[in-house]
């Protein structure tokens, strides 16, 4: 079992719709939760960065952590078509751990106009 | 401004060749950082370092080398010892002691002809 799983999709959605992006993991060790977007032959950039569980707001954008069931959630609310990109979840059991960071595969959205 | 650039965007690589990857940060971050991306897989961690003059490897260490002799600069160079070098390369820097918020350069494309 991968220690971060994560749909590849693709996910297509109209524009407007609300869209929810997952991942599972396995080790419970995990406090720390960040979602990074990454455009077509682009480095990722940071979207959220969240700690332990609960949920976290950022304009259009909602991280959700549950760490009952392992399970992160990024939602976007009136998408648009320049959310068109991968999004990687990525997570780590601390803030100072510069080789523990574990990165899931990505999900590629696409938002039709 | 302030960021990372990778250069070059696209590199060509005969077998048996070694190649070196740049990086350049000016966000005086401390720690500095190579993945490698494929399809359907998570970033995957090279080398990294956490001050000047100082490396360590990774989990898919075997067959790079890297060097960091100034702050800014941590090349990565591509031996002809890697078994599978073409792939997606991403220069990532962070502030010391805030490894989960990592910024990433643009990326270098490497493709074994």
């Amino acid at each position: 079992q991968k220690e971060v799983e994560q749909d590849p999709g693709p996910l297509s959605v109209p524009e407007g719709a609300i869209v929810s992006l997952n991942c599972t993991y396995s080790n419970s060790a995990f406090q720390y939760f960040m979602w990074y977007r990454q455009y077509s032959r682009k480095g990722p950039e940071l979207l959220m960065y969240t700690y332990s569980s609960g949920n976290k707001e950022d304009g259009r954008f909602t991280a959700q952590v549950d760490k009952s069931s392992k399970y992160i959630s990024l939602f976007i609310r009136d998408s648009q078509p320049s959310d068109s990109a991968t999004y990687l979840c990525a997570m780590s059991a601390s803030e100072t751990s510069y080789d523990k960071v574990i990165f899931g595969p990505g999900t590629s959205l696409s938002v039709i106009p | 401004d302030g960021g990372i650039t990778q250069s070059p965007k696209y590199l060509f690589r005969k077998e048996g060749q070694n190649v070196t990857l740049s990086c350049e940060q000016n966000l005086n971050h401390d720690a500095m950082y190579w993945y490698r991306q494929d399809p359907g897989q998570g970033l995957r961690l090279i080398y990294y370092s956490q001050i000047v003059n100082d490396f360590q490897k990774g989990d898919i260490a075997e067959g790079y080398s890297v060097s960091r002799e100034k702050k800014e600069s941590f090349p990565l160079t591509v031996t002809s010892a890697q078994k599978n070098p073409t792939a997606f390369y991403l220069c990532a820097s962070a502030r010391g002691g805030w490894a989960n918020e990592q910024f990433f350069g643009p990326g270098t494309r490497l493709t074994v002809l």
